[in-house]
């Protein structure tokens, strides 16, 4: 069965070292999104992609960044962690260039502290 | 002001009640609506999707869209403690700078007491 995956799934970390969180779909979906949960904000959009080598900000973009290099991964790196990058994080995909773009369908999710 | 507001809840109700969500929004230009079910420490996982204006049921679940009020409702019939979970409205306007993304309401969590 297609499925989408992240890793890791818990991820306990110190201020000021670089993050990378995983994201893999077996789908083969054009489209890929980052958000982040907070109590009392719902899913906030980080970076989205809509292809191989296309990356584009979300709302909360600032201290993140995100590469496309194939179809199924769009990791996601915090370059300097902070104590405000605490947070719940899902990735989520879903086809492209129809009505069924709007049909994500999430990870998981990573839960990341910053200490 | 948030583009969509949704109350948090706690929303409890008991075993067979039907349970009553609903989200507001400001942008006219949303055109697609969709509920998103989370339970616990999981990913949200799409329950219903209505294109526009108008009534949607699938099961025990009726999504109704408002765009005159700009008003969405998500309503579970024959309530479950399965059902407990937080609920979260989402939509898009659909535009080419909007193509696939999805503005979300903060959630309401439901706890369906036996």
């Amino acid at each position: 069965d297609a499925e989408i995956t992240q890793s890791p799934r818990h991820k306990i970390t110190e201020t000021g070292r670089q993050v990378t969180l995983a994201c893999h779909q077996t789908w083969n979906h054009n489209n890929m999104f980052w958000y982040r949960q907070d109590l009392g904000h719902g899913l906030r959009l980080i970076h989205y992609s809509y292809g191989v080598h296309d990356t584009n900000k979300g709302e909360v973009s600032d201290g993140y960044s995100v590469s496309r290099s194939n179809t199924e991964d769009l990791p996601l790196t915090l370059e300097s962690a902070a104590s405000s990058q605490t947070s719940v994080y899902f990735c989520a995909s879903s086809e492209g260039g129809t009505t069924s773009s709007y049909e994500q369908y999430f990870g998981p999710g990573t839960r990341l502290t910053v200490t | 002001q948030k583009e969509v507001e949704q109350d948090p809840g706690p929303l409890s109700v008991p075993e067979g009640a039907i349970v009553s969500l609903n989200c507001t929004y400001s942008n006219s230009a949303f055109q697609y609506f969709m509920w998103y079910r989370q339970y616990s420490r999981k990913g949200p996982e799409l329950l219903m999707y209505t294109y526009s204006s108008g009534n949607k049921e699938d099961g025990r679940f009726t999504a109704q869209v408002d765009k005159s009020s700009k008003y969405i409702s998500l309503f579970i019939r024959d309530s479950q403690p399965s059902d407990s979970a937080t609920y979260l409205c989402a939509m898009s306007a659909g535009t080419t700078d909007s193509w696939g993304k999805l503005q979300f309401g903060a959630g309401t969590q439901v706890v369906v007491t036996p």
